[in-house]
């Protein structure tokens, strides 16, 4: 168990619909990163927050949105999915080092399947 | 921009070391890690290594950077069946961002 805890494990929805990815962080880690990992392809990254403010923006759709809570669980929206949103969709919090290292813990994912 | 750069398989045999490359193109990268994904699994931190630093072991895991060439390198001794799995370089840039290698798909052979 990693400490970075992702909901839920696995998805199937129809294209078009909307569905809610959700994940809490190890506990102490204010940074929360959504990556996105497609069959056959390396890990895509979409976006971080760090302590509830957007931090970095990757390669996320206009339908997909994501926030980070009060409480530092974070939630990543998919709406108007199309069938190549079928992914796993990986959550990662972050601790910098004493050192300066970002070193980013991963979730087990969310696979989501598209129909 | 930032590139990082991995062949995407490597096939050895049990018992023989497992060598997997990865070139980067940011020189002002701090800090370079090796992540490992097992069938089904999250991305598990292997090991990281400073700018500074030519080598690092731990166990059967040794690194080596070459900073003038930007190539790192990640041995595994004595390779095992369990180690079957995608071996993703990343590189950290100026602002803590990591930059991720397409992963390297690890077989082997009995």
């Amino acid at each position: 168990d990693s400490g970075v805890t992702q909901t839920p494990k696995h998805l199937i929805t129809a294209t078009g619909q909307r569905v809610t990815l959700r994940c809490s962080p190890r506990s102490g880690d204010l940074s929360v990163y959504w990556y996105q990992q497609s069959l056959d392809q390396g890990l895509q990254f979409l976006i971080q927050y760090y302590n509830g403010e957007e931090r970095a923006k990757g390669n996320i759709l206009e339908r997909f949105s994501a926030q980070q809570f009060p409480d530092l669980h974070s939630e990543l929206n998919l709406s108007s999915l199309e069938l190549g949103d079928s992914a796993l969709y990986f959550c990662a919090s972050s601790v910098t080092t004493g050192s300066g290292a970002n070193v980013l813990t991963f979730g087990a994912g969310s696979r989501l399947t598209v129909l | 921009g930032e590139d990082v750069e991995q062949s995407l398989f490597l096939s050895v045999r049990e018992g023989d070391s497992s060598v997997i490359n990865c070139t980067y193109t940011d020189s002002s990268s701090t800090y370079l890690y090796w992540y490992k994904q097992e069938p089904g699994a999250g991305l598990q931190l292997l090991t990281y290594i400073f700018s500074n630093m030519d080598m690092k072991q731990d166990q059967r895991l040794t690194v080596l950077l070459n900073k003038k060439d930007k190539h790192l390198s990640l041995r595994i001794a004595d390779t095992q069946t369990g180690d079957s799995a995608i071996y993703f370089c990343a590189e950290m840039d100026s602002n803590y961002q990591l930059i991720w290698g397409a992963g390297t798909k690890l077989i082997i052979k009995p």
